[in-house]
């Protein structure tokens, strides 16, 4: 069973939309949770940290549901430039430093 | 510019050949990451490090594989009689131990013929 499991999409949204990715993990001992995003061709960075009571960076809306084991990503009036994979991120606190990444969701903002 | 830097950008080799990438961390990160990732995926942790020492190794990495970070700064990876199914993006990432929040550098591509 995969640690961290996401819907691939593609998701193809048009400009303005609001858009929602969820994101499931297996190990109720995770620790620390993240989006980060991926340009085609290019390497992850880190988008936001997911904290227990939810945070909010301009159009982007993470929250953390402990009890269900998921993690959500929403983005607000989407932009063409938001056209991107979006990687959830999950760290278990095992005494290793490493961190469980999704497969990603991919998603296209249409003009 | 100051992120983290990996050498070579792109690899095309034949089987069973040995190749080294090189990752040059942020300066002032102490922890160097290495990861795999293949088309659809998302990145696999292959090892760690904080300073020169090796800390955690993935039981992704096979003994064709070895990492080094001899001073504490650069890191090589090198993978020894390469197979096809080594063909992936190498990312190597860096951090100063805040956990989770990983720079990466642009990879290094690796095909195997």
């Amino acid at each position: 069973r995969k640690e961290v499991e996401q819907d691939p999409g593609p998701f193809n949204v048009p400009e303005g939309a609001t858009v929602a990715f969820n994101c499931t993990y297996s190990n109720s001992a995770s620790q620390s949770f993240f989006w980060y995003r991926q340009d085609c061709r290019k390497e992850p960075k880190l988008l936001m940290s997911v904290y227990s009571s939810g945070n909010e960076d301009g159009r982007f809306t993470a929250q953390l549901n402990r009890a269900s084991q998921y993690i959500s990503l929403l983005i607000r009036d989407s932009k063409l430039s938001d056209s991107a994979t979006y990687l959830c991120v999950v760290r278990i606190q095992t005494g290793a430093n490493n961190l469980f990444f999704g497969t990603g969701t991919r998603l296209t903002v249409i003009p | 510019d100051t992120g983290v830097s990996q050498d070579p950008r792109h690899k095309i080799t034949k089987r069973g050949q040995n190749v080294t990438f090189r990752c040059d961390p942020i300066s002032e990160h102490n922890r160097l990451y290495w990861y795999r990732q293949t088309l659809g995926q998302g990145p696999e942790f292959l090892t760690y490090f904080q300073n020169e020492a090796q800390l955690e190794k993935s039981r992704l990495l096979s003994d064709r594989f070895s990492a080094e970070r001899p001073k504490g700064s650069f890191s090589t990876l090198e993978i020894q009689r390469t197979e096809q199914g080594d063909s992936a993006m190498y990312l190597c990432a860096s951090s100063l131990g805040t956990p989770g929040f990983l720079f990466f550098g642009p990879g290094t591509r690796l095909t195997v013929l």
